[in-house]
């Protein structure tokens, strides 16, 4: 979607290193989801952000929404080969009960 | 646990027949769910909004005729691909939002049901 790019689209990095995936709306987003897929699985929620300059972790997995509100990153410490896969920024645009508008996914490959 | 359930995972089907795909909030009610579609190696795109009592709303591109959604109660949305081709098969998705959590709501997905048609 136009309203939501993210970058970049594909990621090969070696085992241990840090990595950081972007995604930028032209809207202010008024939620900003996460998700990591496997080829042909359903979603893995990861973690959403609704409030500017929120940030949150998980393991090694680290989030952030500007204080704006229309830019988000997700960031990787350290990463391992299970850090491998697809990974999705999906962003609520609406205040009301509308979908989430996707970015076209950042594949990542781990190397050892 | 799973707050959006989806059924079946997966379904392989002969062209030229029909197949129902459904979805169900488990722990909220929802008049709204969302029905998304993905093909091979692309990102998630919305297909239809399925509305609680009337008819769902598609996206341009999306054949209405060929998309049959129906969402009787406040917990199930059913998608039915009818005359289901090849062109057809991908990975169809559908989510819902628990208006109660978060500021606006929370959004789940479902597992996802992987279409192949013969």
């Amino acid at each position: 979607s136009q309203e939501l790019e993210q970058s970049p689209q594909s990621l090969i990095v070696q085992e241990g290193k840090n990595l950081t995936i972007n995604c930028t709306s032209s809207k202010t987003l008024y939620g900003l989801y996460w998700y990591k897929q496997k080829y042909g699985e359903g979603l893995i929620f990861l973690m959403m952000l609704q409030k500017g300059g929120e940030e949150k972790s998980h393991e090694k997995i680290t989030a952030k929404l500007d204080e704006k509100k229309q830019q988000s990153s997700l960031h990787i410490t350290a990463s391992q080969p299970s850090h491998a896969g697809i990974y999705l920024c999906g962003a609520d645009l609406g205040s009301g009960n509308t979908p989430l508008v996707f970015g076209k996914g950042t594949r990542l490959s781990v190397i050892a | 646990g799973a707050v959006v359930s989806q059924h079946p995972s997966w379904v392989i089907c002969k062209s030229g027949t029909s197949v129902k795909i459904e979805c169900r909030s488990l722990d909220f009610q929802a008049t709204t769910m969302f029905w998304y579609r993905q093909f091979p190696k692309q990102s998630l795109m919305l297909m239809a909004t399925s509305n609680e009592g009337s008819k769902a709303t598609y996206e341009q591109g999306v054949e209405k005729d060929k998309f049959l959604i129906n969402h009787a109660s406040l917990t199930l949305s059913t998608l039915t691909v009818t005359s289901a081709h090849p062109e057809d098969s991908s990975f169809y998705i559908c989510s819902a939002r628990d208006i109660h959590r978060g500021n606006t709501g929370e959004l789940f997905f479902g597992e996802g049901s992987r279409l192949t048609v013969l």
